[in-house]
């Protein structure tokens, strides 16, 4: 597509449930990332990928989170028996390589998780 | 490690007022500099980038020069617009990290007629 696309945009989920998020890059685009937006803490930086590899996964908040990329394409965040300050916007972002000087990044509109 | 520190909001101005909204970081290597920004409702959006020492970004009215002797990164514009009033973040990105960017908290731009 013309830009990063993630879904769903919103989703409210029972504390205690798994959630999966889904983000589809840019074409083409070989770097992938994970933040998290809540009004306490900023932008948060979750996770990168270099294709399929994500060489440093000290960035997710808890053992409760993964995340996994396929096919050098689509990625996946996962939240597993999600608590209440899960409750951010999530969002993806993509470049076209990860080994780039002053790389653009993209970001897509985010996906609100609510946790009730 | 690194870390970016860009000033407190919000901030109030008069459209044609100037404005300067001030970046600095830390870095352990030799990082590129961005303002992003962040319009109401929408994803953030690039605004401009320098890679080098001395660089000056710049896009839509607005100017950051990158200062290694200060580790600064200030965003400015000469005249602003009722419809720049968003949320605008200074970031930096290094090797060590895999290019992904480290964010300041944002600043909250609120520009009135």
């Amino acid at each position: 597509g013309a830009g990063v696309s993630q879904s769903p945009s919103n989703k409210v989920t029972e504390k205690g449930k798994d959630v999966e998020l889904r983000c589809d890059p840019i074409s083409g685009h070989t770097a992938l990332y994970w933040y998290r937006q809540s009004l306490g803490q900023g932008l948060e930086f979750l996770i990168y990928f270099q294709g399929n590899s994500a060489p440093d996964k000290s960035g997710l908040p808890s053992d409760r989170f993964s995340a996994e990329r396929t096919g050098g394409s689509v990625s996946t965040l996962t939240i597993q028996r999600t608590q209440q300050e899960d409750s951010a916007v999530y969002l993806c972002a993509s470049s076209v390589t990860y080994s780039s000087r002053g790389n653009t990044i993209y970001f897509g509109e985010g996906s609100w998780l609510t946790v009730v | 490690g690194n870390s970016v520190t860009q000033m407190e909001g919000p901030v109030t101005l008069s459209e044609e007022a100037f404005l300067t909204i001030n970046c600095t970081y830390t870095a352990t290597g030799y990082p590129s500099l961005f303002w992003y920004v962040q319009y109401p409702g929408e994803g953030l959006q690039l605004l401009l980038k320098a890679t080098k020492a001395d660089d000056k970004g710049s896009n839509k009215g607005f100017e950051a020069t990158y200062r290694k002797e200060t580790t600064s990164f200030h965003l400015e514009k000469g005249s602003v617009q009722v419809s720049d009033s968003a949320v605008y973040f200074c970031a930096l990105s290094d090797v060590n990290s895999g290019y992904a960017l480290n964010f300041g908290k944002g600043t909250s731009l609120l520009v009135t007629p």
